[in-house]
């Protein structure tokens, strides 16, 4: 069973261009969310997902932040207009419900040039 | 509402000797807690968890935690530390009810293992 997937691992981006990041959860996982960790920060929630829902979006930034998990394919985050404070690893996690382990994926770090 | 506090952010020790690292959490249902490790320039991988069964529970590596619900602690401990250790270390809490079962992460607690 392939672990939770996250494409691409490295994206560089110049200020004003789009990021799309990808995460394809574990097998059997319908439940995912975006984390979002800052240089020398710890892991912040950005939002969490179920097929075709977002649960839960309070940790997304107010502007040019979007996610979406599609009925088929991976989930998608999507920042608009790239800054440089927009510079981080995001990584994304899986589960099968809510209150079990999140397993998480190797990470997107994003550079914002 | 929850939140986790890391009660340090570097711990040194080394090789061969006790690791401890406090991690305190307030929430206001039954929390899961969890113990997470990311290694440089890797993704996260799960160490061990608790879901109200066990107090102590065991994990991978040696590593081991005991939750104290009166001193709403979840502190990680291993017997003896390795070289490979030495990475970042999140706590984390996820509470039952929430509607989102979103998890907060601690700010992390860096272990470094000297020879």
């Amino acid at each position: 069973n392939a672990g939770v997937m996250q494409n691409p691992r490295h994206l560089v981006r110049r200020r004003g261009q789009e990021a799309r990041l990808r995460c394809s959860p574990m097998k059997g996982h319908s439940h995912v969310y975006w984390y979002r960790q800052l240089p020398e920060e710890g892991l912040k929630f950005m939002v969490y997902l179920q097929k075709e829902n977002i649960i839960d979006e309070s940790g997304m930034p107010k502007e040019r932040f979007s996610a979406e998990f599609p009925k088929e394919g991976p989930s998608i985050l999507r920042i608009q207009q790239v800054v440089r404070g927009d510079s981080a690893a995001y990584f994304c996690a899986s589960s099968p419900g809510q209150e079990t382990p999140q397993y998480f994926g190797p990470g997107t770090r994003l550079t914002v040039l | 509402a929850q939140s986790v506090t890391q009660l340090d952010s570097h711990v040194s020790v080394s090789e061969g000797t006790p690791v401890l690292l406090r991690c305190n959490y307030s929430s206001s249902y039954s929390p899961s807690l969890f113990w997470y490790v990311q290694h440089p320039n890797k993704g996260l991988q799960l160490l061990l968890k608790y879901t109200s069964a066990a107090t102590l529970v065991k994990g991978i590596n040696g590593f081991e935690a005991e939750f104290k619900k009166s001193e709403t602690s979840f502190h990680l401990t291993k017997p003896s530390a390795h070289m490979s250790d030495a990475a970042e270390y999140f706590c984390v809490v996820s509470a039952a009810n929430t509607n989102a079962g979103k998890s907060t992460f601690g700010d992390g607690t860096t272990l470094t293992v000297k020879p």
